[in-house]
């Protein structure tokens, strides 16, 4: 299968400051990436999609200006948490999307203290 | 709307025990499958997939899954489960064309008791 990484896999930041999470696709290019959130027990929740080259589509609910994302490249989506706070910490986890499913990063744990 | 239903939360087998996780799924058109599972502290793993063809998949760790297309269902089943079994297993469900975005269902919580 594919392979689908993410960095960093763990972060710990001060409330109030920004977290970039960056995911690539390490062999194949991605025209779309997919950012979930998942809670502790629980299923992934989509956040965004993440098309290359243009805006991405939040779901309802999600916030695009503080969870921004962006696409600049076939291997590359970023997820920047803007002014995070303590609610916001989470495991995130991207997809690659290609040869018609989808290649899951293994997640990045964000703890805002 | 589009949905996909794990009724089973949680469930404690014993060694060797067999294994049924149930999978509904909501949507109008031609479907792909998903199976994955995520073991204590890991990220999620494909356990198996269906497109088109057998609807009997065969997956890895001696997993496997049925398509009933008439019952909207993709159960996951085992013969014999294994404490290493233990993990969280999601259903997922995407339309065969015209999309990457996946549903998930909520998942089912499996411990395996030694």
């Amino acid at each position: 299968g594919a392979v689908v990484s993410q960095h960093p896999s763990r972060v710990i930041c001060k409330s109030g400051t920004s977290v970039k999470i960056e995911c690539r696709s390490l062999d194949f290019q991605a025209t779309t990436m997919f950012w979930y959130r998942q809670f502790p027990k629980k299923s992934l929740m989509l956040m965004a999609t993440s098309n290359e080259g243009s805006k991405a589509t939040y779901e309802q609910g999600v916030e695009k200006d503080k969870f921004l994302i962006n696409h600049a490249s076939l291997t590359l989506s970023t997820l920047t948490v803007t002014s995070a706070h303590p609610e916001d910490s989470s495991f995130y986890i991207c997809s690659a999307s290609g040869r018609g499913e989808q290649y899951f990063g293994p997640g990045t744990r964000l703890t805002v203290t | 709307a589009q949905s996909v239903s794990q009724h089973n939360h949680h469930v404690i087998l014993s060694e060797a025990a067999s294994l049924e996780l149930g999978c509904n799924y909501s949507y109008g058109g031609t479907v792909n499958l998903f199976w994955y599972v995520q073991y204590p502290g890991q990220h999620l793993q494909l356990l198996l997939k269906y497109f088109s063809g057998d609807p009997l998949v065969k997956g890895i760790k001696g997993f496997e899954a049925e398509f009933i297309k008439s019952k909207f269902s993709f159960n996951l089943r085992k013969p014999s489960v294994q404490w290493s079994d233990t993990a969280e297993y999601f259903c997922a469900v995407k339309a065969a064309s015209g999309t990457y975005k996946y549903i998930f269902g909520t998942g089912t919580r499996l411990k395996v008791l030694a």
